[in-house]
Formats: structure tokens, sequence, C-alpha cells
């Protein structure tokens, strides 16, 4: 167990759906990343949320959003589901608000569109 | 941006064999590189991280990592595999302040 959980494990619903994620970072750890794992594309970085604030965005679709509520835990919500958006998705957390020491990872939730 | 690339997609090893896993990244000023590992089914754990100094990195389970600076190199190795290792390995560096790029992957399959 990393310490970061992440909900549910797995997902499976139909295309045109919205779905919501969420993770639990690691106690003290205040950064949220979301990263996105296909086997076309590899582990794709998303968003980041610090201390409640998005602090980075990458390679993320405008149907996606994220938020990090007060209790640090994140949601990220899919929309308008494509088969394309299945995939793994990872939850990471770290201390401070940079990558220099390294995330912890979820283990992730798959999501499967049908 | 820095980028991180991966070459090797599988690897086949006997248990025993060493192992060298490539990773060439992008120049870029000031360069922080790690090696993730992804065990089936199981979560990324870090395995090794550089910074700075000595460029020879030591990490959990056996596994070390060069720095070479004139190759733009990160080689991920291991004297000696065990069944155990069998694994998908990721090479990342930090891009810009806040998130960590990761390469393609490597998949290491090691036959007992």
């Amino acid at each position: 167990d990393s310490g970061v959980t992440q909900t549910p494990k797995h997902l499976i619903t139909a295309t045109g759906q919205r779905v919501t994620l969420r993770c639990s970072p690691r106690s003290g750890d205040l950064s949220v990343y979301w990263y996105q794992q296909s086997l076309d594309q590899g582990l794709q970085f998303l968003i980041q949320y610090y201390n409640g604030e998005e602090r980075a965005k990458g390679n993320i679709l405008e149907r996606f959003s994220a938020q990090q509520f007060p209790d640090l835990h994140s949601e990220l919500n899919l929309s308008s589901l494509e088969l394309g958006d299945s995939a793994l998705y990872f939850c990471a957390s770290s201390v401070g608000a940079g990558a220099r020491y390294g995330y912890t990872f979820g283990s992730g939730t798959r999501l499967t569109v049908v | 941006a820095q980028s991180v690339s991966q070459h090797n997609h599988h690897v086949i090893l006997s248990e025993a064999a060493s192992l060298e896993l490539g990773c060439n990244y992008s120049y870029g000023g000031t360069v922080n590189l790690f090696w993730y590992v992804q065990y089936p089914g199981q979560h990324l754990q870090l395995l090794l991280k550089y910074f700075s100094g000595d460029p020879l990195v030591k990490g959990i389970k056996g596994f070390e990592a060069e720095f070479i600076k004139s190759k733009f190199s990160f080689n991920l190795r291991k004297p000696s595999v065990q069944w155990s290792d069998t694994a998908e390995y990721f090479c990342a560096v930090i891009r810009g302040a806040n998130n960590l790029f990761f390469g393609t992957g490597t998949r290491l399959t090691v036959i007992p």
C-alpha cells in the first residue's frame, strides 16, 4: 500500500457517459497529479493540483476536468466518454509543489468505455 | 522541454543474466532523472533518482543507474536479474518545475 488511495479500481461505462475518479493523497502530501496510461500513448501527464489550486496542465482534454478539495482529495471528471478514453488513470502525490522528490503513485483506476 | 526516450520496448532475459535498460534525455539545463518500476497489476514505484553529485546512483532491489552527461544517458542496470524483476520500467525527467515526463517504458520479462 503506497498511501495514495484511488477509487474505484475498475469502471466500465458506455460512450457518452460521465464518470468521476477519486484520489486521496498520501498523508502530508499537498500535490496531486493525474496521469493517463494507455497502450499507444504511454504515461501522459494530465493535470496537477497543489493545496487546492491548479498548478500545471498537461495533455488534458477539454472534456476532462479535475479539482482538489479542502481535505486535499482530488477528483478527475471525464465526460462525453469515447472508446479511446479507455485507459488506466493514475493519481500520484508529493509533499511539495514540484516533482523533485518524486511521486507516490496510487494503484490506478482502470476505465473501460464500451 | 525536457524529455526522455527509451528505445528498448521489450527485453527478455534468463534469470541471473545482467540487465541494462537504456534511457536518453534531451538537454535542457539542470537534469533530474528517475527510474520507476511497475510490477504487473501494481502502481509505479520509485527505484532511484539522480539530482547531482555521484553519477552512479544506487536504488532499491539491487538496481543502479549511471548518469553519463556526454552521452545524455541514464541507463538502468542490475548485475543479476531474478524472475521477480519481471515488470515494466519507466525512465522519467522533471519537466518544467512541476511534473514528471515519462518515457514509453520497457517491458522486462525474466525467464526462470
